[in-house]
């Protein structure tokens, strides 16, 4: 099943960009890259979601390597609010019995 | 506010013991997940139903089952409770079964074991 691997922590200033690394060198091609996060006390929030183009949305962007092994998730201005744990999950686009695969995510801590 | 219910929202009960999680998801979503996340974890997932049919598996112990009902709600029993069962329940639901579909959680059950 794939897996991803991400940062146990990261730090970053308020109103200052973040940038979220994740590997999955075992992606397969009908894998999508989801991100999701989780605040502290709530359970986890959609993000962004890709499968090969870069995306964009009102939260976040989604950078994808060309190869599909890694990708990023952008916070382009990070603010308090912005702390929680990251988690980028792989999802299968068709039914399979895939794994949901969940890591331990990125705690990310912002700095006023 | 996902749209996502669950019930109760805090549950203590004694090693041995049975107790039943309930899910209620968004309105017109067909597929429920099921998590567990136990203290300062990531989630685990346990089990996937969509329109009434198991669709996917994770590591979910025998003690544990889950169905689906024709109304859509969503219950996970857990049985022969152990102390290490003692975490966060987290429902999920999302409109159909597969990889583009945006999971929608629920606020989460948190259940003690004594």
């Amino acid at each position: 099943d794939a897996k991803t691997t991400q940062p146990n922590s990261m730090e970053s200033n308020e109103e200052e960009p973040v940038h979220l690394p994740c590997n999955h060198s075992t992606i397969s091609g009908t894998d999508y890259i989801h991100w999701y996060r989780q605040l502290p006390s709530q359970g986890p929030e959609y993000v962004i979601h890709g499968l090969t183009s870069n995306v964009n949305n009102r939260m976040a962007s989604l950078a994808i390597a060309e190869d599909r092994k890694s990708s990023t998730l952008i916070l382009h201005r990070a603010t308090l609010r912005d702390a929680a744990v990251y988690y980028c999950i792989l999802r299968a686009a068709f039914w399979d019995n895939y794994q949901l695969i969940w890591g331990a995510g990125t705690k990310l801590i912002i700095k006023p | 506010d996902s749209g996502v219910t669950q019930t109760p929202k805090h549950l203590i009960t004694a090693t041995g013991q049975r107790v039943t999680l309930r899910c209620s998801p968004r309105s017109g979503d067909l597929s429920v997940y099921w998590y567990q996340q136990s203290l300062d974890q990531g989630l685990q997932f346990l089990i996937q139903y969509y329109n009434g049919e198991e669709r996917a598996k994770g590591n979910i112990l025998e003690r544990f089952s889950a169905q689906q009902f024709p109304d859509l709600h969503s219950e996970l029993n857990l049985s022969s409770l152990e102390l290490g069962d003692s975490a966060l329940y987290f429902c999920a639901s999302s409109p159909g079964p597969g990889g583009t579909d945006t999971q929608y959680f629920g606020p989460g059950t948190r259940l003690t074991v004594l």
